[in-house]
């Protein structure tokens, strides 16, 4: 089975800061990796699929890289709105998550 | 607009039996297949089961095989997840959530219900 590491787990930052994070893969899976975005009592959202490709209404100071093993999605500019858990998730076979990020406010 | 709308969660008590839906409006539910995403208290997701567009493909994680069971009513619009032999640990919110592929399957999850909780407890 395909395992998923996040990190870091837990993240503080500011408005304004430019923020990354890692999602690495057990095994190859080309660019089958979405990322999602979490805010406490709401349903994930959709923010990136096929590992950079923005999903619509998505803001675009959000961006996701790589392919293989590892990845990362980037915040350019991180806004209030943004303060939230973030997951990534591989599409290769079975659906897994990873464990996520916890973005808060510094 | 997409609508996904869970509901049936509740206490129930352990090795007992529950029952789910997911009503679904704004688009061709029959065009797409679903997935079940369970959440426990404090923790992150997990993938549940997926049913392809038209109900012929089930697919489940390893600790629900035997115990839960996926089907879809496409033309009521319809998604179901019938929970047997519940366990403590089965205690989650469960959100159903859209495959993004058309006619196809391992696709992003591009829309997501809102969730329904269910606690397993004596």
């Amino acid at each position: 089975d395909i395992q998923l590491t996040q990190s870091p787990s837990f993240l503080s930052a500011s408005v304004g800061d430019r923020v990354t994070i890692t999602c690495r893969a057990s095994q190859d899976i080309t660019t089958y990796l979405a990322w999602y975005q979490q805010k406490p009592g709401q349903a994930p959202k959709l923010l990136i699929y096929a590992a950079s490709t923005l999903q619509r209404g998505v803001p675009p100071r959000f961006s996701g890289r790589g392919s293989g093993t590892e990845f990362t999605l980037t915040i350019s500019s991180l806004q209030p709105e943004d303060f939230a858990t973030y997951y990534c998730q591989q599409l290769n076979g079975d659906p897994v998550f990873g464990p996520g990020t916890k973005v808060v406010i510094q | 607009q997409v609508q996904l709308v869970e509901s049936g969660g509740g206490v129930v008590q352990p090795g007992r039996s529950l029952r789910l839906s997911c009503a679904a409006s704004g688009f061709t539910f029959s065009s797409y297949a679903m997935h079940w995403v369970r959440q426990a208290p404090g923790k992150g997701l997990e993938w549940v089961s997926f049913i392809s567009y038209d109900g012929s493909k089930k697919y489940y994680v390893d600790s629900v095989k035997g115990r839960f069971t996926i089907s879809r009513d496409n033309p009521k619009n319809t998604l179901y997840l019938e929970m047997s032999g519940l366990r403590a640990e089965d205690t989650a919110v469960y959100f159903c959530a859209r495959d993004g592929f058309y006619h196809d399957s391992g696709g992003p999850f591009d829309y997501w219900g809102q969730g329904t909780l269910v606690t397993v407890s004596s």
